[in-house]
């Protein structure tokens, strides 16, 4: 099945850096959703995009729809310890089909 | 404040046997889904229900079998477990229309001997 492309897969980044990740694919999406992973729980949603070209912030968090609706970008300032975790994204192809593609995800970790 | 949530959250079986997950969600969504976690891999979906009473298979359906006989419950069932299906498995849920965000318990690991 398909699966969207996350990049990087992994970064380690000193308390306070500037966080960038972002996730591709091939194909066109309407909807664009971020999402955290911590250890031992489940996906807790950070953002959601509608429209292309959409910037939308949450706290120390920014999250761009790409204007080619085939990518987006996940922006996380000023990092914290507790910033560390998997960031997944999940692209829905055509509104109302239910059906999420997740990408691999990006495991951040954050160094005190 | 539950949102949704998964039961077990951890079970070791042997091959062969059978079981059932539970998911129960308070937030009165009419969408609800299953999803396997593996390593090195994004969500995958396995079964997915837009109401009550009905059902629909998603991307990876083989070797499971779900049912939403209530609205705030949809249950995983693995007929005859195969060591293939050692995973972590996230239940979801999700209000109006299915561009809607997905609101996820926090898991269940299941591993197959």
């Amino acid at each position: 099945g398909q699966q969207l492309n996350q990049s990087p897969q992994s970064m380690f980044i000193q308390e306070g850096e500037d966080v960038s990740m972002n996730c591709t694919s091939s194909s066109i999406f309407n909807t664009w959703l971020w999402y955290k992973q911590d250890p031992g729980e489940g996906p807790v949603l950070l953002i959601a995009l509608y429209k292309a070209g959409e910037l939308t912030s949450n706290g120390r968090l920014t999250a761009q729809f790409g204007i080619t609706r085939k990518d987006s970008f996940l922006n996380i300032s000023a990092s914290i310890p507790s910033d560390v975790g998997i960031y997944f994204c999940a692209g829905l192809r055509t509104s109302g089909t239910y059906k999420y593609i997740f990408g691999t995800g990006t495991r951040l970790k954050v160094l005190a | 404040n539950a949102g949704v949530t998964q039961t077990p959250k951890f079970r070791v079986l042997k091959t062969g046997q059978s079981m059932t997950l539970l998911c129960a969600q308070d937030m009165n969504h009419e969408y609800m889904y299953w999803y396997r976690q593996d390593p090195g891999m994004g969500l995958r979906l396995i079964h997915y229900s837009v109401g009550e009473g009905t059902t629909a298979k998603g991307e990876v359906p083989d070797g499971y079998n779900v049912s939403r006989l209530k609205k705030q419950n949809f249950l995983l069932g693995l007929e005859s477990a195969a060591p293939s299906q050692t995973s972590v498995y996230f239940c979801a849920s999700s209000y109006g229309s299915g561009d809607q965000p997905q609101h996820f318990g926090d898991g269940t690991r299941l591993s197959i001997l």
